[in-house]
């Protein structure tokens, strides 16, 4: 079964700074989805960002962008000019792209992210 | 577009009653929805899957005869809590997805409180 990790619970960023938050995952599938979403105070579940694993480039949305290394099986979140709407809790999500129960999203444990004024 | 709803919001019900909380996808037909359960400051639990008109297939440790998923339509999920207790009170969360390639749309979530 495809486990994903994220070793940061929380981190914490100065306004307009930049940030890093770290996800690995394990899986023995060469081709599948991975995502970042983000959960504000409101608990609503945003889409922040996809990769598809068989793209080797790096996939990005305004200040978000990822740092996807296939073969250590990292991915990586990039945020810039970090503003204080940022602060959420951040997952990062794996999804199979075959095979039954192929839409079901593996989630990490989430990491924290403080914005500071 | 890729509107997802959840109904109640936040629902209070005492122990030993059912609850139902509705998911409806707004404006895309919704030929898989998904059910999750969050615990505070923890990760989303996926607890089952549903196709419409097709039986949930539930994750390893959800009890199906304790939460019934039913997924009438392709626009309507619904979840129903039976004889709940106050371990069950969490944050439920559904998803849906058109079946295309990409994400699952998430609706707003459910506090479930049981007294």
């Amino acid at each position: 079964a495809q486990t994903v990790t994220q070793s940061q619970p929380e981190m914490s960023v100065q306004e307009a700074e930049t940030v890093t938050l770290s996800c690995t995952y394990d899986t023995s599938e060469s081709d599948y989805y991975l995502f970042w979403y983000k959960q504000p105070p409101s608990r609503q579940m945003i889409l922040v960002i996809r990769q598809e694993a068989y793209k080797q480039q790096n996939a990005t949305e305004n200040r978000f962008s990822v740092n996807f290394q296939k073969a250590a099986k990292s991915f990586s979140l990039k945020i810039s000019d970090s503003q204080l709407g940022d602060a959420a809790m951040y997952f990062c999500a794996y999804r199979s792209s075959e095979g039954s129960g192929s839409e079901k999203l593996v989630f990490g444990k989430g990491t924290k992210l403080t914005v500071n004024p | 577009g890729a509107v997802v709803s959840q109904h109640p919001s936040w629902v209070i019900c005492k122990s030993g009653t059912s609850v139902k909380i509705e998911c409806r996808s707004l404006d895309f037909q919704a030929t898989t929805m998904f059910w999750y359960r969050q615990f505070p400051k923890q990760s989303l639990m996926l607890m089952a899957t549903s196709n419409e008109g097709s039986k949930a297939t539930y994750e390893q440790g959800v009890e199906k005869d304790k939460f019934l998923i039913n997924h009438a339509s392709l626009t309507l999920s619904t979840l129903t809590v039976t004889s709940a207790h106050p371990e069950d009170s969490s944050f439920y969360i559904c998803s849906a997805s058109s079946g295309g390639v990409y994400e699952q749309y998430f609706g707003p979530g459910t506090r479930l409180t049981v007294t």
